[in-house]
């Protein structure tokens, strides 16, 4: 089975601190991770792929085996950066009947 | 590319009525997932469909159901409404070989009373 979990429900930092949106997976085969997020009034949309290892919007995300994470790391935060972030495996690996989607972190960013 | 459409965007329904909502997927993508977001559960994921046959299911009841046309529009049901069935349902499309890259529509917001 793969589940993830996102520790985080709420998150608040000011406006140019760093911030980091846990994500924790558990798996039994070699993960694909995802991070999506939902600004306010917009859709739900692709963020970062874990095998892309791309900056998108300033933010990273690094996956560590070791500690079976996926963080969300960006060095300065945004006012715009206000948004549900949600921590997603594969489609095809998911446990059926779970949560595909870890339950999100709702990041406020505060001026 | 247009995005991922879906129709209605807004639907209210009393209890023991049926629905369907509708899903129009990115040209090209052939997969199509819907999920139930709720404020207490998060994100659901309900099933996925491929080639008009549906290749994953999560955990919900029967009375959920879905189907995909040639054309790769997806449509879902839900039967028998309930209070608790009251969400937003998001479709998403993906590309084959590329599925777990998925691109949402805006919504249905169903409201059950």
């Amino acid at each position: 089975a793969q589940r993830v979990t996102q520790p985080e429900k709420l998150l608040s930092v000011f406006k140019g601190a760093p911030v980091e949106l846990k994500c924790n997976y558990s798996y039994s085969g070699s993960p694909e991770l995802f991070w999506y997020v939902q600004y306010s009034r917009q859709r739900l949309q692709l963020l970062l792929r874990h095998i892309s290892r791309e900056s998108i919007k300033g933010f990273t995300a690094d996956l560590n085996k070791g500690e079976t994470s996926f963080h969300l790391k960006k060095p300065f935060a945004q006012e715009e950066d206000s948004a549900m972030y949600y921590c997603a495996p594969s489609l095809y690996n998911t446990n059926a009947g779970k949560s595909t989607f870890g339950d999100g972190t709702t990041l406020t960013v505060k001026p | 590319k247009a995005g991922v459409t879906q129709t209605p965007r807004y639907l209210i329904k009393t209890r023991g009525q049926q629905v369907t909502l509708s899903c129009s997927p990115i040209s090209g993508h052939r997969s199509v997932s819907w999920y139930q977001q709720t404020p207490g559960q998060g994100l659901q994921f309900l099933f996925e469909y491929f080639s008009e046959t549906q290749r994953n299911k999560g955990n919900f009841p029967g009375r959920f159901s879905g189907r995909q046309f040639s054309n790769s529009r997806s449509e879902m049901n839900v039967s028998t409404l309930e209070l608790g069935d009251s969400a937003l349902y998001l479709c998403a499309s993906s590309l084959e070989g590329r599925v777990y890259e998925q691109y949402f529509g805006p919504g249905t917001r169903l409201t059950v009373t």
